[in-house]
């Protein structure tokens, strides 16, 4: 079956740091990747797409890679803040694209 | 205009009560999504409106019936829900297809006694 797997532990990291998240998964070839944000008690909010003849996506201080070999995904903040902290998630897609399957997040603390 | 409201914003209910959740957008999306998100797990897609069709049923029990009135409504009407049913309730829009940036909204906290 289709698994995702992200960081199961939280990550806390100190100010100033680059956080790197990881999205494994198995049993999928997705053709599009998102990460979303998502604060607690809200929904998620959409920060970057990556598709599958993508290598790299920048944005501002956020950096996506997408290695369809190693079936995995990675998501940077430089420079992180306080602000940053919040869970994380990453999101796949087929190429029909109207099928959403998420992993269950890396919740990131960023400590000042 | 680039948010999707939904209401109630909570809601506890007895497992023999009949309620809705609503959920709107005006940003002209023609997909609407409805997910189930337990808590410390990711959001379960249940259903995708496409066009005002109903596009994806993802195998949901019967007590739970979406409803797409237009294109800018989205439903989920609920009824004889069980104590597990509790959850945030998302609703989210597209442009076209899913890979395009969902907006979500804030949710609904169902409480099923």
């Amino acid at each position: 079956s289709q698994k995702i797997e992200q960081n199961s532990e939280a990550l806390n990291i100190q100010e100033g740091k680059t956080a790197t998240l990881t999205c494994n998964y198995t049993n999928y070839s997705p053709a599009y990747l998102q990460w979303y944000r998502q604060d607690p008690g809200r929904g998620p909010v959409f920060l970057l797409l990556i598709r599958e003849n993508e290598k790299e996506k920048r944005k501002e201080r956020l950096k996506v890679t997408f290695d369809t070999t190693l079936k995995q995904s990675l998501f940077h903040i430089t420079a992180s803040q306080p602000a940053d902290s919040a869970t994380y998630l990453c999101a796949l897609h087929n190429t029909g694209g109207f099928k959403t399957i998420f992993g269950a997040g890396t919740r990131l603390f960023v400590k000042a | 205009d680039t948010e999707v409201t939904q209401t109630p914003k909570h809601l506890v209910m007895g497992m023999t009560n009949k309620k809705s959740l609503k959920c709107e957008q005006h940003m002209g999306h023609r997909a609407m999504y409805w997910y189930k998100q337990k808590a410390k797990k990711p959001p379960e897609l249940m259903f995708v409106y496409s066009y005002e069709k109903l596009s994806i049923n993802e195998s949901v029990p019967s007590r739970f019936s979406p409803e797409c009135p237009n294109s800018s409504l989205l439903n989920l009407h609920l009824h004889a829900l069980q104590p597990e049913d509790s959850a945030l309730y998302l609703c989210a829009s597209s442009q076209g297809r899913a890979y395009n940036e969902q907006f979500f909204g804030p949710g609904t906290r169902l409480t099923v006694l």
